[in-house]
């Protein structure tokens, strides 16, 4: 079974730049979420989707980042202008609804890893 | 919300020796509490978990602990070999609702395994 898979792998831009990640989920994972992970941090929810809406984006700072998940499947992570502090992995889990309220086993990506210079 | 403290942030220990790793959390609703290790250039990924329902749970070398009273868990690894090296991430969330996908993560354990 193919994992999750993430582009690109490496990304360098300068502040105040755009950039944006890819991410295709396990086949048949309603469930889609972005972390962000500091050098030496554990990872943080950025945003959760359940098919095409949105769940939980209480940690994503709105003010300069985006996601989507069209049509329920693949998702992209928008950063418009991105600052120094962004710098960082950015990773996409993808999980199996949630069943009789208990939790799914989450699947990582490899992850994005940015570079804010 | 829910803070997740991992102690020690890092841990070294020779082949066949056992390693422990602590966490403790501050929400008592929390219920599941996931552990991940993560290689280099890798997502994390399972490896172990626990409900609030259970005190413990083995899976050959690993076991996880669970006291909910102390709101802590436990990582244990026994007979240790090189490729455990890794960083490991205890995590913890509530399951039901809308919260049931959310976790939030310790700061890690980076372990190294010396043959």
């Amino acid at each position: 079974e193919a994992g999750v898979a993430q582009s690109p792998r490496y990304k360098i831009i300068e502040k105040r730049q755009s950039v944006a990640f890819w991410c295709n989920p396990i086949s048949g994972h309603a469930t889609l979420y972005w972390y962000q992970q500091i050098l030496g941090q554990g990872p943080k929810l950025l945003i959760q989707f359940q098919n095409n809406g949105v769940v939980d984006d209480s940690q994503l700072p709105k003010d300069r980042f985006s996601a989507e998940r069209l049509k329920g499947v693949d998702s992209t992570l928008k950063i418009q202008p991105a600052k120094l502090e962004d710098s960082a992995v950015y990773l996409c889990a993808s999980s199996l609804t949630p069943s009789s309220g208990r939790a799914q086993e989450q699947f990582f990506g490899p992850g994005t890893r940015l570079t804010v210079l | 919300g829910e803070n997740v403290e991992q102690h020690p942030s890092t841990l070294s220990v020779q082949e066949g020796d056992s390693a422990v790793i602590k966490c403790t959390y501050s929400d008592s609703a929390s219920n599941y509490f996931p552990w991940y290790k993560q290689e280099l250039g890798k997502g994390p990924q399972l490896i172990i978990d626990i409900r609030s329902n259970v005190g413990e749970k083995k899976d050959q070398r690993i076991a996880v602990t669970l006291n909910k009273t102390a709101k802590h868990f436990s990582l244990h690894i026994t007979e240790t070999q090189p490729e455990d090296s890794a960083v490991y991430f205890c995590a913890a969330s509530k399951e039901g609702g809308t919260s049931y996908g959310k976790l939030t993560f310790g700061q890690g354990t980076i372990l190294t395994v010396h043959p």
